[in-house]
């Protein structure tokens, strides 16, 4: 069976530190991945999806980039971190055909 | 025209009763509409979802409603218990090979079953 993994579960980072939240998926291939961000209150807001290996597409301008270096691999990341990139931040994966996406159990970034 | 509205933004039912929370959407190229469920602190969980060749999905006490002309579609929880209580989102995106299945998420509605 296919499994995501997402770490931390919760983060506390000052203003202008660095950020990297990695996101592993086991048991398939070739995943669709997804970077989601869910500010308090709010509905999910589509980060970044990526279609393969170096493949990464933004959907919104932003603090953060995104890297695919491995197949199964996802990683959110920011050189300096907002107050305003605080949030609940999810990565998922789905298949390419079937759109049903897996979240992970998601990360609590505070910029403080 | 990529959005997907949700209403309403919370909602407070009685144990037992039906809580109906409803999406519309503006492009018709969507094809595929899923519900999300959400507890505090979790990832959202994929519910039930609906592809527009047919008007109603029945998956136990979860229904869904689509109404193709209208461009609207709904979840209905009968017989709704506090174990219900999360927020649930509803979603569009396009099926098929070559699309990216990038989900286009409603603004969540928060649900509260008092017992």
């Amino acid at each position: 069976s296919q499994t995501i993994h997402q770490w931390p579960a919760t983060l506390v980072q000052p203003v202008g530190s660095p950020l990297s939240l990695e996101c592993t998926v086991e048991g398939t291939s070739n995943p669709n991945l997804y970077w989601y961000r869910q500010a308090a209150g709010r509905g999910l807001q589509l980060l970044f999806y990526s279609v393969g290996i170096g493949q990464i597409s933004s959907e919104v301008p932003q603090n953060l980039s995104a890297s695919r270096p491995q197949d199964r691999q996802f990683i959110l990341s920011s050189k300096k971190l907002l107050l305003s990139d605080s949030g609940f931040y999810l990565c998922a994966w789905g298949r390419d055909i079937n759109t049903e996406a897996f979240f992970g159990q998601g990360t609590r970034l505070t910029v403080v | 025209q990529q959005q997907v509205k949700q209403s309403p933004q919370s909602l407070i039912v009685q144990k037992g009763g039906i809580s109906i929370i409803n999406c519309a959407y503006e492009n018709t190229a969507f094809d595929y509409f899923p519900w999300y469920q959400q507890f505090p602190g979790k990832g959202p969980a994929l519910l039930i979802a609906i592809r527009p060749d047919v008007s109603e999905k029945k998956e136990g006490r979860f229904t869904i409603s689509f109404n193709k002309s209208a461009k609207q579609f709904s979840l209905h929880i009968m017989d709704s218990q506090p174990g219900d209580s999360a927020t649930y989102f509803c979603a569009a995106s396009i099926e098929g090979s070559g699309n990216t299945g990038k989900l286009i998420f409603g603004q969540g509605t928060t649900l509260q079953v008092k017992p």
